[in-house]
């Protein structure tokens, strides 16, 4: 069965520190990768996506993804992380043949402190 | 250019009343997709529609949920006889066309059913 999961439920991290969000993915073909992220009471932010080419992809607000086809990862990363980017991140996949609907991982809750 | 618009951004009804929940896409967008967050979970799928066209509806309770996105007019998620189940976040997001773009999240529709 096609699916997608983020492991962790929460990633505590310290201003200034580098950040890794993880996401892995099961599924047959190339699907599209895509990160959001939520503020409370806000919809979803686009960050950033994987579609094809260079595996290292930048994003908005100093993010960027690896994409990692054998280990069918897509994490998020960010060199120095920000109390700002404190917030709840979602991956998303859309899988071949699913007629562009995007498929959530659970979400990670990023708490970045001082 | 305006963002996806969602209205009303919070909506309480009672158990048997029905629910109307309105999303205008981005200018130039025609492919709409409706998501439901439940508390504490990722988004689902539920409906992604062009305009007058059901595209793909495998995320929609059988029962009491429809959606639509007329030639004119905002797309419309409506729930008859809402239950206490029903009660989350509807989000409503747009893209300009179904193939490898990201979609564009609105604020969201909360929904409250007492």
């Amino acid at each position: 069965a096609q699916s997608v999961a983020q492991p962790e439920d929460q990633v505590n991290v310290a201003e200034g520190n580098p950040l890794t969000v993880k996401c892995t993915y099961s599924v047959s073909g190339n699907p599209y990768l895509f990160w959001y992220v939520q503020y409370p009471n806000r919809g979803l932010q686009f960050l950033l996506k994987y579609i094809t080419g260079d595996n290292l992809v930048k994003g908005s607000y100093g993010f960027e993804a690896e994409f990692n086809k054998s280990q069918t990862s897509f994490h998020l990363k960010k060199p120095s992380a920000l109390v700002s980017d404190s917030a709840l991140y979602f991956c998303a996949v859309r899988f071949t043949g699913t007629a562009s609907k995007l498929t959530f991982g659970t979400g990670t809750r990023l708490q970045v402190t001082l | 250019n305006a963002g996806v618009m969602q209205n009303p951004r919070h909506l309480v009804r009672r158990r048997g009343q029905e629910a109307r929940l309105r999303c205008s896409p981005m200018k130039g967008h025609s492919h709409v997709y409706w998501y439901r967050q439940l508390p504490e979970e990722g988004l689902k799928f539920m409906v992604y529609l062009q305009k007058e066209n059901i595209i793909d509806e495998s995320g929609m309770p059988k029962e009491r949920f429809s959606a639509e996105f007329p030639k004119e007019g905002p797309s419309i998620l409506r729930i008859q006889q809402v239950v206490r189940g029903d009660s989350a976040a509807y989000f409503c997001a747009s893209s300009p066309t179904g193939q490898g773009y990201e979609q564009f999240f609105g604020p969201g529709t909360r929904l409250t059913v007492l």
